[in-house]
């Protein structure tokens, strides 16, 4: 059974970077067949779409947070990363991990409980 | 982006409704459209891939159509663990994208 498991700080400061690591068991990151992504819903809001890597390391970013956005993945670890600079109050949300699959047309077949992020000094 | 509608945005139905929501694409997204359940407090899980497949374990009062850019979420007859908010998500083109969502409670 495939499990993802999110972790890192619960609260940021304005201006600083959030970090949250992403750690998978159950699976292998290295198959071509899924990708990894992260999502977020700010309290209250819809789902809103981050990122999406593959265990070879190649990346996509939303447009609208790609300047700020860095994806990584650590295959010896199984385990893959988001880094999100100069956050504001706008980026305080539950933020998941979950995995794409090429057999589900790409969609999000396993996801993690959810991490939330609060920004705020 | 391809921007993602849906309607209604909120329901009241009754156990045993027939229950429909609708997504609509700004462009064709050909099929490449899931749906997705959430309830309180915990993450969104897969009901329907590709449109109109049922994913592993669904019940099939579940089901889904449509094509291009109008998409149709269907529950038969709607059970009480099915209270929920719904969301359509399209992964034709980046970035991917949801749906706003549908959040069906109890009359």
């Amino acid at each position: 059974q495939v499990q993802l498991q999110e972790s890192g700080p619960g609260l940021v400061k304005p201006s600083q970077t959030l970090s949250l690591t992403c750690t998978v068991s159950g699976g292998s990151l290295n198959s071509g067949s899924y990708y990894w992504s992260w999502i977020r819903q700010p309290a209250g809001k819809g789902l809103e779409w981050i990122g999406r890597i593959y265990g070879s390391g190649n990346a996509n970013s939303n447009p609208a947070l790609s300047s700020r956005v860095s994806l990584s993945v650590d295959t010896s670890k199984n385990q893959f990363s988001l880094r999100l600079t100069s956050v504001t109050a706008a980026d305080t949300a539950v933020y998941y991990c979950a995995r794409g699959s090429r057999f589900l047309g790409w969609q999000f077949d396993y996801w993690g409980q959810g991490i939330l992020v609060t920004v705020s000094s | 982006a391809i921007q993602m509608t849906q309607s209604p945005s909120s329901l009241s139905a009754s156990v045993g409704d027939r229950v429909t929501i609708t997504c609509r694409a700004s462009q064709d997204v050909r099929g490449d459209l899931g749906w997705y359940q959430q309830k309180p407090g915990k993450a969104p899980k897969l009901l329907i891939y590709a449109v109109s497949s049922l994913q592993t374990g669904v019940p099939s009062r579940f089901s889904g159509s449509g094509s291009a850019t109008d998409f149709t979420l269907t529950i038969s007859s709607l059970q009480p663990e099915d209270f929920a908010t719904y969301y359509c998500l399209q992964d034709y083109d980046y970035p991917l994208t949801f749906g706003p969502g549908t959040k069906v409670d109890i009359k």
